[in-house]
């Protein structure tokens, strides 16, 4: 399978617990993002990274929060003191820089509840 | 700020009825359009572009400026176009600003 993959697929975790996903683009995707997606809501955008520099970050994305994309390649979200309102869906995509349609491939997500 | 919404949680036709899925943004700018459909288990995937002006699976959507929409539509609804569907505005192959999302459920 050569799409956006993301581990783990679920993730319960107790509250003040840190929690790390980590997604893997397609290869030869420059650009990653992060978007985050609650019961009923469409996806919102948290974060994306173009190589290994990120390049934009939402006001959603508390300082409990952080991203980073070492080489470029995989990305990882960790999100240190877990709170119930962190429970959500954690969705993955990838893009290139150069496809003039700018579409995004999505990986299936990192569920996380947070008990 | 950009802004996406999609005015129906839910949308319940039957089969071979057509369907249209509204959006309306606000954006100051010239923004780039899309259509996301998640069929039920899977992931998230393009369905189609307003760049393109294609027809996907007999879905066509059509930019209109002046009323700041970009409604899906479908002449003839197949039970197996059931899924969620998510509009969605990028600036210049950026972030993706998504919609709540509409249900579409196709009776037999």
């Amino acid at each position: 399978d050569t799409g956006v993959s993301q581990n783990p697929r679920h993730k319960i975790t107790k509250r003040g617990q840190n929690v790390t996903f980590r997604c893997d683009p397609i290869s030869e995707h420059n650009r990653l993002y992060w978007y985050r997606q609650t019961l009923g809501q469409g996806p919102e955008f948290l974060t994306y990274f173009q190589n290994e520099a990120q390049l934009e970050k939402s006001r959603l994305l508390s300082d409990r929060f952080s991203a980073e994309r070492p080489k470029g390649s995989f990305s990882t979200l960790e999100i240190q003191r877990t709170e119930q309102g962190d429970s959500a869906m954690y969705l993955c995509a990838s893009s290139h820089i150069a496809d003039p349609s700018y579409e995004q491939y999505f990986g299936p997500g990192t569920r996380l509840t947070v008990t | 700020a950009q802004r996406v919404t999609q005015p129906e949680k839910l949308l319940s036709v039957f089969k071979g009825a057509p369907v249209e899925l509204k959006c309306n943004y606000s954006y100051s700018g010239s923004p780039e359009l899309f259509w996301y459909v998640q069929y039920s288990r899977q992931r998230l995937q393009l369905l189609l572009r307003h760049i393109s002006r294609e027809s996907i699976k007999g879905f066509t959507a059509d930019l209109n400026k002046g009323e700041t929409s970009f409604h899906l539509k479908k002449p003839f609804a197949q039970e197996e176009d059931s899924a969620m569907y998510y509009c969605a505005l990028s600036d210049a192959g950026n972030m993706l600003t998504f919609g709540g999302g509409t249900r579409l459920m196709v009776k037999p």
